[in-house]
């Protein structure tokens, strides 16, 4: 079946970098985008970005720019989001999820989600 | 840009019908009709619910129905039942290929 499965938990301190991996199963890698969404202790959900796998083009929320990058590895399946010069407040579930893609094209929508990583920023 | 705005709770019976609203500006929500909706289990994996405002993605159950009318868009979930018990994310495009949130509601079934 159609799966995406992230990489363990984190603790890194502040000013480190984290990356988080989400291995894709069950459909064609490259045909999809992947999006990264994560959700601070007891707030909402946030979008980060997206990757289209193809050609490798991203798009990020622009107050995370300078600080993410969001990559693939088509060989493995595996797309990776790396956040650097980490704060306390980055501290959070980390999702990545696949773009809804329908009659060949990218849709606004995310309908499959990886199981989540936690993330904790802690001195 | 700025979160969607939602009602941080709502709730209902079982067999209740509850709507959560989502109210963005004329350049998301209302320019747009790329509206999605996800029920989120905490400690789960968000779940697809609405898609285009108005569309179910296959396996949603036909109680779940979105629609829009200027800036805000709404979900309505039908004929309550105790495993809708969640939050609740609106989600809309808001152009240069970004997406943007709501801040997330608490559907509680009494």
């Amino acid at each position: 079946q159609v799966q995406l499965v992230q990489s363990g938990a984190e603790v890194k301190k502040p000013g480190a970098s984290v990356k988080v991996s989400c291995k894709a199963s069950g459909y064609t890698f490259t045909s999809y985008g992947v999006s990264w969404v994560r959700q601070a202790p007891g707030q909402g959900l946030e979008w980060m970005g997206w990757i289209t796998v193809y050609n490798g083009n991203t798009n990020y929320a622009q107050h995370l720019q300078g600080r993410v990058t969001m990559t693939t590895d088509p060989s493995t399946s595996t797309a990776y989001m790396e956040l650097r010069s980490l704060r306390s407040d980055d501290t959070a579930v980390y999702y990545c999820a696949r773009r809804l893609r329908q009659l060949g094209f990218d849709q606004y929508s995310l309908d499959v989600w990886g199981q989540g990583t936690t993330v904790t920023v802690s001195s | 840009q700025s979160a969607l705005t939602q009602p941080r709770s709502v709730s209902g019976s079982p067999g209740q019908s509850v709507t959560i609203s989502c109210t963005g500006t004329s350049s998301d929500v209302g320019y747009y009709k790329y509206v999605s909706w996800y029920q989120h289990h905490p400690g789960k994996a968000p779940k697809l619910m609405i898609y285009d405002v108005s569309e179910r993605p296959s396996g949603v159950p036909d109680r779940f129905s979105g629609s829009k009318s200027g800036n805000t868009a709404s979900l309505t979930i039908s004929g309550l039942q105790a495993e809708d018990e969640a939050d609740y994310y609106c989600c809309s495009y808001a152009g240069y290929s970004t997406l943007v949130f709501g801040g997330g509601t608490k559907l509680t079934v009494l």
